[in-house]
């Protein structure tokens, strides 16, 4: 079975700390890919980052950071010096022929 | 470069009602998928269309149906609304390859609520 795992239902954290979000997943796939996406107040989902199931490579982009572990299952995104801005909810998606999501992380950044 | 649009952005409806929520995907995407949203949820995927066929099909009863149309645009129905179908519809649009999985991108969503 396909699912994904977002523990974390709500995280608060004060402007510039760092915080990681958590993502494990479930799958019998051997290729497979994982998304992160960002869903502000408006609702509408806003892709972050894309990976496949054989590149372990993590990945930066700004004060984005995401950590690929196969061998935990794991998809984990950091935010490094969080802004009131990276207030959203977060999910986590796991890609083949559909797109399971998890049930997301709110992300509250106080000033 | 026009993203993922949807109408209407809201819509309230009555139990026992039929509804139509319309999408149009990204330029150059060919294939729609359909989620809905429940509140505090994460989507859950109805269905997905490319070349004017229903392609995967989530675990949703046969009231949501789909269609798309020659110029890869897509319309949701339900029919015989029921409380629980309030929800946010999500369209996304994607480019289908012969392998792998194509990134969504996503659009604003259907706000529906069945009275």
């Amino acid at each position: 079975a396909q699912k994904v795992t977002q523990a974390q239902t709500e995280i608060s954290v004060v402007e510039k700390e760092d915080v990681t979000l958590d993502c494990v997943y479930e799958t019998r796939d051997t290729t497979y890919y994982l998304f992160w996406y960002k869903q502000p107040p408006s609702g509408e989902l806003v892709f972050l980052i894309r990976r496949n199931s054989f590149d372990e490579q993590n990945e930066i982009s700004g004060r984005y950071s995401w950590n690929f572990q196969k061998s935990t299952s794991s998809f984990n995104f950091t935010i490094t010096a969080s802004q009131v801005v990276d207030s959203a909810v977060y999910f986590c998606a796991l890609g083949g022929n559909q797109f399971y999501f998890g049930t997301g992380t709110s992300l509250t950044v106080i000033p | 470069d026009a993203g993922v649009t949807q109408s209407p952005t809201h819509l309230i409806k009555t139990r026992g009602q039929q509804v139509t929520l319309r999408c149009s995907p990204k330029s150059g995407h060919d294939t729609v998928s359909w989620y809905q949203q429940a509140l505090g949820q994460g989507p859950q995927f109805i269905f997905q269309y490319y070349e004017e066929e229903e392609r995967q099909r989530g675990n949703f009863p046969d009231r949501f149906s789909g269609h798309q149309f020659p110029n890869y645009s897509s319309e949701l129905n339900v029919n015989a609304l029921l409380l629980g179908d309030s929800a946010l519809y999500l369209c996304a649009s994607s480019f289908l390859k012969t392998s792998g999985t194509d990134t969504q991108y996503f659009g604003p969503g259907t706000r529906l609520t069945v009275l």
